[in-house]
């Protein structure tokens, strides 16, 4: 069974400019997280997305949004990029209905460099 | 105070021993609870979910709950050096809930 891809792997913007990382689950997998780590901040829930629908989201500005296809693959955007937003960007899937073991598998990250 | 909290470590364990990594939570309406691996460079890896008070195992690893005293922790038996990572304790809601909140992890280090 495939992983979670994300893609692209890395990415270098210089400030102002916008990005849009791209996260395909895993085959059955309805629900798609997403997380910023940092060294300074560690592991900081983004959003999530169930059905195409934002059913829940973190503490981050609104220059993070995101969407989820109907083939719930998912892409996160980033716009007027800051120095603060260089990170490892990573995507998590997981069954998302409300009935049992729901542990969260991650992605291999974006990792997003701000010049 | 921080949601979710674990020693970072470094903590070094003898090869064939056993390393206990500890995480507190906060929230006492959490119901899930995950621990996950992280090598240098590398993406999150699940070890262990736990939902239930008491022990669970798998293989070389053990998690264990303790909801009234908001504690959850991580044995590994039999310690090796591909055991050597960053081992982040996650915490959940309810199910379906599928925020979950991180620690900072807990450096591990296996030593031969």
């Amino acid at each position: 069974k495939a992983g979670v891809t994300q893609t692209p792997r890395y990415l270098i913007k210089t400030r102002g400019q916008q990005v849009t990382l791209s996260c395909s689950p895993i085959s059955g997998h309805r629900s798609v997280s997403w997380y910023q780590q940092t060294p300074g901040q560690g592991l900081q829930f983004l959003f999530e997305y169930f059905s195409e629908t934002q059913r829940n989201k973190g503490n981050f500005p609104g220059r993070f949004s995101g969407r989820q296809f109907s083939n719930s693959r998912s892409e996160m955007n980033v716009s007027t990029l800051e120095l603060g937003d260089s990170a490892l960007y990573l995507c998590a899937s997981s069954l998302g209905d409300r009935g049992g073991d729901q542990p969260q598998h991650f992605g291999d990250g974006t990792r997003l460099s701000i010049l | 105070q921080k949601e979710v909290e674990q020693n970072s470590g470094p903590l070094s364990v003898p090869e064939g021993a056993i390393a206990s990594l500890n995480c507190t939570y906060s929230d006492r309406g959490s119901q899930s609870f995950f621990w996950y691996r992280q090598y240098s460079g590398k993406s999150p890896e699940l070890i262990m979910f736990i939902y239930s008070n008491g022990d669970k195992e798998d293989g070389r690893f053990t998690a264990q709950l303790n909801k009234a005293s908001q504690y959850v922790s991580l044995l590994i038996r039999d310690s090796q050096p591909s055991d050597s990572a960053t081992y982040l304790c996650a915490v959940g809601g309810v199910f379906g809930n599928e925020k979950l909140t991180f620690g900072t992890g807990t450096r591990l280090t296996i030593i031969p």
